[in-house]
């Protein structure tokens, strides 16, 4: 079957640095996503990775190891404001989003 | 105006009544989808529509209608719901389908509650 695992919930304080994995498994593989989606909004395209290696998007970067069915969002310097959940989504070989339950992350003074 | 524009954003409904649920995308974006968000659960995809025409439907039980009247607008056509159907219900839009589907632009959700 199809599976995305991802933490439930982590904590980390102000100006620290902070990686969210993400573990895959589907039919195909079409790229991995990353989403920011803060309480009560709309979830925001964060990250697009396909090929293996590190993508750097200002304090946010993201990783993908395609033979290990692993990625991981790093976010650096933290700010209050990236308190927030965040999902990992797989595409499958039939364009499919597969989604993760989403990561909430507590950031502390 | 943002993207992605969906009413009501929170709704209260019986088990007996009939409502709908609506998005609207000014994105100029060819394909349109409804997800279903409860709580820590994975996104549901339920329906996808492709320039009006549905290309996805994901066994949605028949209690939820949806329509696409033109490649802005989106409805959801909800009756005889359950209370497990209470959840967020996002809308949202990409350029294409299938290609590009990886990045959605996504509405803020209506929040429903079935009593």
């Amino acid at each position: 079957g199809q599976n995305i695992d991802q933490p439930t919930e982590m904590t980390a304080t102000e100006g620290a640095i902070v990686q969210i994995n993400c573990t895959y498994q589907t039919s195909g593989f079409n790229g991995l996503f990353w989403y920011q989606q803060h309480a009560g909004e709309a979830p925001t395209f964060l990250s697009y990775n396909v090929l293996d290696g590190l993508e750097e998007k200002g304090r946010f970067s993201s990783f993908l190891s395609r033979s290990k069915g692993y990625s991981y969002l790093l976010l650096k310097e933290l700010q209050m404001k990236d308190s927030a959940s965040y999902l990992c989504a797989s595409m499958d070989s039939n364009y499919q989003l597969i989604w993760g339950a989403g990561t909430k992350l507590i950031i502390k003074p | 105006e943002t993207g992605v524009t969906q009413t009501p954003r929170h709704l209260v409904m019986g088990m007996t009544n009939k409502k709908s649920l609506k998005c609207e995308q000014h994105l100029g974006h060819n394909a349109m989808y409804w997800y279903k968000q409860s709580a820590k659960k994975p996104l549901e995809l339920m329906f996808v529509y492709s320039l009006e025409e549905r290309v996805e439907n994901n066994s949605v039980p028949s209690r939820f209608s949806p329509e696409c009247p033109n490649s802005s607008h989106l409805f959801l056509h909800l009756h005889t719901l359950q209370p497990e159907d209470s959840a967020l219900y996002l809308c949202a839009s990409s350029p294409h389908w299938p290609e590009n589907t990886g990045e959605l632009f996504f509405g803020e959700g209506s929040r429903l509650t079935v009593l």
